[in-house]
């Protein structure tokens, strides 16, 4: 199957700026994922980037996409509390997505 | 508008039991998904429903069955419960729109198989 990476854990200061990186290896995926997850609930959507594509942004969230090196990332500006969660990275082929193992993000003031 | 709801919340069985894991969706999606998410391990696809009438294996699918009811409901079934799948299941559901396939993730049924 489709292997996609992420370093397992960010410890970030409140306000600054976190950024989150992915690795994937299907050359084909036409969509690429960001999820949050908060503490014993399911996985919401964040945003999302078409393949041809190189950067979207969305208030907070900016993701770039570097088709050649297959290296995603996801940069959330000013850092919250409400910002610690585990976030995950996940490429889109043939109906299905493959995630990655999820980064954990810790918030501290 | 419920979005994916997931039945039940929680549950423990003992080595050898049975159970099915309900999940249902109201956004006449056409594709359903379960996942089972481990610590470490992201979610992993155990199996999906590309449309009505149509099953299809993912990576994990082992130990399960699942059956899609109707374009509402994707069940999964677990026929002799193993301490290997105490874990977290989620189902999903997806169809194309503005953001591709998004799937849509219900709350998750965390399972301890003893």
């Amino acid at each position: 199957g489709e292997d996609v990476e992420q370093s397992l854990f960010l410890s970030v200061r409140e306000g600054d700026s976190s950024v989150i990186n992915c690795t994937y290896t299907d050359s084909s995926s036409t969509y690429l994922y960001w999820y949050k997850q908060e503490p014993g609930a399911g996985l919401q959507l964040l945003t999302y980037i078409f393949s041809n594509m190189d950067m979207k942004q969305d208030q907070r969230l900016t993701v770039l996409l570097n088709k050649k090196d297959k290296h995603l990332s996801l940069r959330i500006a000013d850092t919250q509390t409400g910002d610690s969660a585990i976030y995950f990275c996940a490429d889109f082929n043939d109906y299905k997505l493959s995630f990655g193992a999820g980064t954990t993000v810790t918030v501290r003031a | 508008n419920a979005g994916v709801t997931q039945t039940p919340k929680f549950q423990v069985l003992k080595t050898g039991q049975s159970m099915t894991l309900q999940c249902a969706q109201d956004m006449n999606h056409n594709s359903m998904y379960w996942y089972r998410q481990d610590p470490g391990m992201g979610l992993r696809l155990i199996y999906y429903s590309a449309s009505e009438g149509t099953t299809d294996k993912g990576e994990v699918p082992n130990g399960y069955n699942v059956s899609r009811l109707n374009k509402r409901e994707f069940s999964l079934r677990l026929e002799s419960a193993a301490p290997s799948q105490t874990s977290v299941y989620f189902c999903a559901s997806s169809d194309f729109g503005t953001g591709g396939y998004e799937q849509y993730f219900g709350p998750g049924t965390r399972l301890t198989v003893t």
